[in-house]
């Protein structure tokens, strides 16, 4: 499971852009990356998940560049209910395992 | 939104004391999934499941735990006879096939006495 490295935490004001970059020098060619955000004594809530390049959705957009060792998360206008942990994953999701790995992840503040 | 379903939200049992957690998941989602979390620390990876049988296990899974879909819509996990350092939350996921994303149920703070 190739290892990921993310900030351990980061603070924003509300309304502005949150950009979290996950590096993984590892990644292997089966690997997708997948991020999910964590409310205390909440479960894990999947936000997005990517193979290369960029994939958007409602609440996110997740760039990869064409080498894949790194992956940023982008959340657009955060507000306040946007304070969480998130979590970068990178693991093959093809197989009848693909357990998830869990690091620490970064701890986003959002403030007024 | 199709949602992962745990209970109980809370248990709280006395040591040695046999307990299940409940999970029901997703509709024709295929793969199944245990993890915890002790408080302050991370999320673990407990079991997976896939086509009626254990496709994985960690060394926290070992022979107090078992886990079993006994029909087509719960999936249990048991723990024979807890210990104090069982104390976590305990999550449960699923997860519709290959490439496709795991989500998660809001957990079982499971307290041991």
């Amino acid at each position: 499971l190739a290892k990921t490295t993310q900030p351990i935490s980061m603070d924003s004001y509300e309304g502005q852009e949150v950009n979290i970059t996950c590096s993984h020098n590892n990644i292997a060619t089966n690997d997708y990356i997948t991020w999910y955000q964590q409310f205390p004594s909440q479960g894990p809530r999947f936000i997005i998940q990517g193979y290369k390049t960029k994939v958007t959705n409602e609440v996110a957009s997740l760039f990869i560049p064409a080498d894949r060792k790194s992956s940023t998360l982008s959340l657009p206008r955060v507000s306040l209910s946007d304070t969480a942990v998130y979590y970068c994953l990178v693991g093959d999701s093809t197989g009848t395992a693909s357990k998830l790995t869990f690091g620490t992840g970064t701890r986003l503040q959002v403030t007024l | 939104e199709p949602e992962v379903t745990q209970t109980p939200s809370h248990q709280v049992t006395q040591m040695g004391q046999e307990v299940i957690l409940r999970c029901v998941p997703i509709s024709n989602h295929l793969y199944f999934y245990w993890y915890r979390q002790i408080l302050g620390q991370k999320v673990e990876f407990l079991v997976s499941f896939y086509n009626n049988e254990i496709s994985e296990k960690s060394e926290i899974f070992d022979d107090q735990f078992s886990v079993e879909r006994p029909d087509g819509s719960n999936f249990t996990l048991k723990i024979r006879s807890t210990k104090l350092e069982d104390s976590a939350m305990y999550f449960c996921a699923s997860r519709a096939r290959a490439n496709q994303p795991q989500h998660f149920g809001d957990g079982t703070r499971l307290s041991i006495l």
